[in-house]
C-alpha cells in the first residue's frame, strides 16, 4: 500500500518541550513538504526538501527544524522557540520532474498545554 | 493583497443545486492551478487540476481565466457528500521549487 504516513495523529506536549513529528512516504517521491494549518487559514509552508540531504526554509520556518537523511523520511521538530505551536501539521510529497501535484499525509494535530 | 484569495463562505445550498466558487491569484506568471477538497479535520485531497482549456470530471467543472487571473469550480447536482472546504491552489513559478500557494478555502454545506 503506497502512501504517506504521519504519526502520531494527536500529540500533546507541555510548553517548553521540543517535539518531533514523523512523516514517511513509500511513493519514491523526491520532494517533501511540511505545512501548518490554523483554523480558518490556508496552509503555510514551513520547510521543504527537493532531494535527500538538502532542505530549504519555507515562509514560517522560525522555531522549526527538519532533516532529510533518507528519501522516504522527513521529520519535523517543533522547538520551544516556536511561539504558538498548537496547530494541524501536514506533510506532503511530490514526485518532482513534470508535475506540481502534492499528495498529503493524514496530518498530526499538535496541542501544547 | 494575498497571493491566492477565496471567499471563505460558507455557501449553504440545497441538494441538487448548482454552486460555483471563484478564486483569484496575484501572480500573472502562475502556471499550474488545482482544486483540493478538505473534509473537517482531515488532509487536503486533490480534486482536479485546472487546465487552460478547462476540464470536467463528472459533476465538477474547472475553468481558468488568465486575463482576469481567476479560476473557478462549478459543482452541479450537489450531493450531501460534497460538503467540505474547497482549496484553491496555485504554483506561482517564482522559482523551480514546486512550492504551492494555498487559498484559505471556501466552505460548502449541502443541506437535505
Amino acid at each position: 500500500d503506497g502512501g504517506i504516513t504521519q504519526s502520531p495523529k494527536y500529540l500533546f506536549r507541555k510548553e517548553g518541550q521540543n517535539v518531533t513529528l514523523s512523516c514517511e512516504q513509500n511513493l519514491n517521491h523526491d520532494a517533501m513538504y511540511w505545512y501548518r494549518q490554523d483554523p480558518g487559514q490556508g496552509l503555510r509552508l514551513i520547510y521543504y526538501s527537493q532531494i535527500v540531504n538538502d532542505f530549504q526554509k519555507g515562509d514560517i520556518a522560525e522555531g522549526y527544524s527538519v532533516s532529510r537523511e533518507k528519501k522516504e523520511s522527513f521529520p519535523l521538530t517543533v522547538t520551544s522557540a516556536q511561539k504558538n505551536p498548537t496547530a494541524f501539521y501536514l506533510c506532503a510529497s511530490n514526485p518532482g520532474h513534470s508535475t506540481d501535484t502534492q499528495y498529503f499525509g493524514p496530518g498530526t494535530r499538535l496541542t501544547v498545554l | 493583497r494575498k497571493e491566492v484569495e477565496q471567499d471563505p463562505g460558507p455557501f449553504n445550498v440545497p441538494e441538487g443545486a448548482t454552486v460555483a466558487f471563484n478564486c483569484t491569484y496575484s501572480n500573472s506568471a502562475s502556471q499550474s492551478f488545482f482544486w483540493y477538497r478538505q473534509d473537517c479535520r482531515k488532509e487536503p485531497k486533490l480534486l482536479m487540476s485546472v487546465y487552460s482549456s478547462g476540464n470536467e470530471d463528472g459533476r465538477f467543472t474547472a475553468q481558468l481565466n488568465r486575463a482576469s487571473q481567476y479560476i473557478s469550480l462549478l459543482i452541479r447536482d450537489s450531493k450531501l457528500s460534497d460538503s467540505a472546504t474547497y482549496l484553491c491552489v496555485v504554483n506561482p513559478r517564482s522559482s523551480n521549487t514546486g512550492k504551492l500557494i494555498f487559498g484559505q478555502g471556501t466552505t460548502l454545506q449541502v443541506k437535505p
